[in-house]
């Protein structure tokens, strides 16, 4: 069964602090992992895709690192701010033999900036 | 460029009714995906539709289906409501090909009394 576990499930920093999310996922066969970010009360946004071939995609102060052989992934976040205060969700989408996608969801880190 | 809308954006109902939400993609998005999302079980996949077809589907039961106009807005039907089915239903569109980006609309948030 296609899983995704992400940790911690919640995270309190102080701003300017730098923090790492992790996502271990048992997916197959592995297509592409995204990292998503969502404010409470709004849509997800994407923050990062990668497939088998990348190991890190940046996006600002949001760095992501994939290693396929231990399927683990990181969301890194540097000098953090008040904004950055969110939930952030793995996804990990397999192929299928027709071709499409599927998607597994992790159920999200909650990361909170104090001032 | 506009992005995805939904409608309604709050929707109160009762067991056993039915309910329908609406989903306009960014313009030429062929792909829309619906999800349900609950405090305890997270993002769940419900179906996507691209060029009108239902091209994936998630475990959910037959009183959740789906439809894509001819101009890509989508539809998400529910019948016969019950208390769980209380969540925030996310959209999402794309170009409809692999790695594509997926850009989220800011959801329905569907409360079953």
């Amino acid at each position: 069964k296609n899983q995704v576990e992400q940790s911690p499930q919640s995270l309190i920093i102080l701003e300017g602090k730098n923090c790492t999310l992790q996502c271990n996922y048992t997916v197959s066969p592995f297509s592409n992992l995204r990292w998503y970010k969502q404010d409470t009360g709004r849509g997800p946004v994407s923050l990062t895709i990668m497939t088998f071939s990348e190991n890190t995609k940046s996006n600002g102060r949001y760095t992501a690192t994939l290693d396929a052989d231990t399927k683990q992934s990181s969301l890194h976040i540097t000098a953090s701010q008040l904004s950055d205060s969110a939930s952030y969700i793995c996804v990990v989408s397999a192929r299928s033999n027709f071709g499409n996608e599927k998607l597994t969801f992790g159920t999200g880190t909650r990361l909170t900036i104090i001032p | 460029k506009a992005g995805v809308t939904q409608t309604p954006r709050y929707l109160i109902k009762t067991r056993g009714q039915q309910v329908t939400l609406s989903c306009s993609p960014i313009s030429g998005h062929r792909s829309v995906s619906w999800y349900q999302q609950t405090p305890g079980q997270g993002l769940q996949f419900l179906f996507e539709y691209f060029s009108e077809t239902q091209r994936n589907k998630g475990n959910f039961p037959g009183r959740f289906s789906g439809r894509q106009f001819s101009n890509s807005r989508s539809e998400m039907n529910v019948s016969t409501l019950e208390l769980g089915d209380s969540a925030l239903y996310l959209c999402a569109s794309s170009l409809g090909e692999s790695y594509n980006e997926q850009f989220f609309g800011p959801g329905t948030r569907l409360t079953v009394l």
